[in-house]
């Protein structure tokens, strides 16, 4: 099965500044069925892009995807207050099935 | 407005069952696959089952194959999870979670607040 790994598993970063997140799939997977969640704490998981870069409904503009094959990327152009939080990244497996990855922290600096 | 409302959680024994449910508004509930994504204190996510929009695919994690059974009723609007043989480590908030797909999973675009399920003697 396929797992994905996530790094870096913390990302120390200021307001204003880029983010950059890696999920690494064990062997390449359709980017069609590659997302992007964000966790805050006390909160459910929000879907933020779905099919490796396609924003989901009411995500902002600074939040972008992209990759293919086995690595893919989650960015946050500049990061505001309210990004602060955790980041998962999923796929669909063939079993069928759905793979999360272990998560980023994006902390403040 | 879309809204997943979990029910059922709580704490049960070792070996024990409890059956989750998840009612569905605001979106066609039958066009949609779903599932249940579970979360232990201070840990990621954890997929645990899913089922397409007609019952006609149905998944499970490793972890729970055999003891768990998801299960849907469009006519209600309602999601199930039939948790037997509970274990300490199935212990987490559960998630009943809705599908972008009706049969292949995409990923999950609304999700409940979740119900805790707690397994201790």
């Amino acid at each position: 099965e396929i797992v994905l790994t996530q790094s870096p598993s913390t990302l120390s970063l200021s307001p204003g500044e880029r983010a950059t997140l890696s999920c690494r799939a064990s062997q390449s997977v359709d980017s069609k069925f590659l997302a992007w969640y964000q966790q805050k704490p006390g909160q459910a998981p929000r879907l933020l892009i779905y099919s490796a870069s396609r924003r989901a409904i009411g995500i902002p503009d600074r939040f972008s995807g992209g990759g293919s094959g086995t690595d893919f990327t989650l960015s946050i152009s500049r990061l505001e207050p309210e990004d602060f939080a955790v980041y998962y990244c999923q796929q669909s497996g063939s079993s069928p099935s759905l793979i999360f990855g272990g998560g980023t922290k994006v902390e403040i600096k | 407005e879309v809204q997943l409302v979990e029910s059922g959680g709580g704490l049960v024994q070792p070996g024990r069952s409890l059956r989750l449910s998840c009612a569905g508004f605001g979106f066609s509930f039958d066009d949609h696959a779903m599932h249940w994504v579970r979360q232990a204190p201070g840990k990621g996510l954890e997929w645990v089952a899913g089922i397409s929009w007609n019952s006609g695919i149905i998944g499970y994690a490793d972890s729970v194959k055999g003891r768990f059974t998801i299960s849907r009723d469009n006519a209600k609007n309602s999601l199930y999870l039939q948790m037997n043989s509970l274990r300490p480590e199935d212990a987490a908030l559960y998630y009943c979670a809705k599908d972008l797909n009706g049969a292949k999973y995409w990923g999950a675009d609304y999700w409940g607040q979740g119900t805790l399920v707690t397994v201790s003697a």
